[in-house]
């Protein structure tokens, strides 16, 4: 199972864009990296996924480096709606086992 | 559209006794996985049914035992509940891919059913 390298906290001001990294070193090749996301008392979100180019969607763009050992999901502009819990996740295609790590706390800042 | 559902929301238990809990998955899902997170700490995989089987199995004891409906609804029972049990625990459908191999939808979770075992 691929191993992931999140920073524990960030911080951002409302309107601004945020960079989530994630490095993911051992991830195999047919793993998708997926990135969810945790608001406060809910369940983990669905926010996008990719398996070697970058990606956009309404909520934000994933950012794939080229050997695929990391990742950045980028929310453009971020609200006060955004503070999260973030995690990313290589996985197969099945979604089976989906490893959680402790993810990112985004905090943001009126 | 209704996501998933999940009952109770809350539940309080004592040491040793057995719980179930009820999921419902969104419209459509076909494939019900169950995940246990500790306060603090990220979801851990419990299991996965689909087709009324359970597929995958994380690293859980014999406890913690399921089952999946024929109208896709599943149920999570954990016996001889421990003081560790206590969690919240989520449950998370998708759709399973219609060609073998492609990629399976996202998952989809609902709010969850807090246990608190004393």
């Amino acid at each position: 199972d691929a191993k992931t390298t999140q920073p524990n906290s960030m911080e951002s001001n409302e309107e601004e864009p945020v960079h989530l990294p994630c490095n993911h070193s051992t991830i195999s090749g047919t793993d998708y990296i997926h990135w969810y996301r945790q608001l406060p008392s809910q369940g983990p979100e669905y926010v996008i996924h990719g398996l070697t180019s970058n990606v956009n969607n309404r909520m934000a763009s994933l950012a794939i480096a080229e050997d695929r050992k990391s990742s950045t999901l980028i929310l453009h502009r971020a609200t006060l709606r955004d503070a999260a819990v973030y995690y990313c996740i290589p996985s197969d295609y099945n979604n089976n086992d989906m490893r959680f790590g402790a993810g990112t706390r985004l905090t943001v800042k009126p | 559209d209704a996501g998933v559902t999940q009952s109770p929301t809350h539940l309080i238990k004592t040491r040793g006794q057995q719980v179930t809990l009820r999921c419902s998955p969104k419209s459509g899902h076909d494939t019900v996985s169950w995940y246990q997170q500790a306060l603090g700490q990220g979801p851990q995989f419990i299991f996965q049914y689909y087709e009324e089987e359970e597929r995958q199995r994380g690293n859980f004891p014999d406890r913690f035992s399921g089952h999946q409906f024929p109208n896709y609804s599943s149920e999570l029972n954990v016996n001889a509940l421990l003081l560790g049990d206590s969690a919240l625990y989520l449950c998370a459908s998708s759709l399973a891919p219609q060609t073998p191999g492609s990629y399976n939808s996202p998952l989809h979770f609902g709010n969850g059913t807090r246990l608190t075992v004393t």
